[in-house]
């Protein structure tokens, strides 16, 4: 069985300052790693993945995550934020093999101006 | 232009009344899923398929029933809905291992 933690449910920062959001899993298998965005309203995008090969990705809008085997983490970062970076953001996790996905609980990013 | 289609955006039905939320994409692609989303519980997996005529449960599947008798749709089946159905549901698809899903605008339950 698979999980994932959050360990902020909301990370307040200044705008740009940078900000990192935390997320540590679990699984027994191998497993994809995500992170969402949700903007108010909306439903969610996908802001970058990580398969294998290089543990840094980088995703859309400047983020960027490192997967971490031993601490089985897979930390969101940006170095500079904007007020439009103001939402929640998930972490998931998947198998490779089937479709079950686990969503964390979120964490939401405000931004002070 | 490359999405999934949820129907209705808002429902308010009452207790035991049953519903459908429609869901559809155009992308082709084989795996869909539905998933409900309650503050502080984040996303929880209802159900999904991984192909035509094939079905599993996710997380939290009592009180549900889903269907995929063709690539492109997945509706969602409330056959007798209760209050603590109430919720925003999201449809998403993705053409396999390894992609993220494309999730569509959600739908917003209030059973009373």
């Amino acid at each position: 069985a698979q999980s994932v933690t959050q360990l902020d449910s909301q990370v307040p920062v200044f705008e740009e300052a940078p900000v990192e959001l935390r997320c540590n899993y679990s699984s027994s298998v191998s497993v994809y790693l995500f992170w969402y965005v949700q903007y108010p309203n909306q439903g969610l995008q996908l802001l970058l993945k990580y398969l294998s090969g290089s543990t840094l990705v980088k995703g859309i809008n400047g983020f960027e995550a490192e997967f971490n085997k031993s601490q089985t983490s897979f930390h969101l970062r940006k170095p500079s934020v904007h007020i439009s970076d103001t939402a929640e953001y998930f972490c998931a996790v998947s198998s490779s093999r089937d479709d079950k996905i686990i969503f964390g609980k979120g964490t939401r990013l405000h931004i002070l101006p | 232009e490359a999405q999934v289609t949820q129907n209705p955006r808002y429902l308010i039905t009452v207790t035991g009344k049953k519903l459908t939320v429609t869901c559809s994409q155009n992308m082709n692609h084989e795996y869909m899923s539905w998933y409900r989303q309650d503050p502080g519980l984040g996303l929880r997996q209802i159900y999904y398929s991984m192909n035509v005529e094939v079905t599993d449960k996710g997380d939290v599947p009592e009180g549900y029933k889903v269907s995929r008798k063709e690539k492109r749709n997945f509706p969602l089946i409330l056959e007798s809905p209760s209050p603590n159905q109430t919720s925003l549901y999201f449809c998403a698809s993705r053409p396999g291992q390894g992609y993220g899903y494309t999730f569509g605008s959600g739908t917003r339950l209030t059973v009373v």
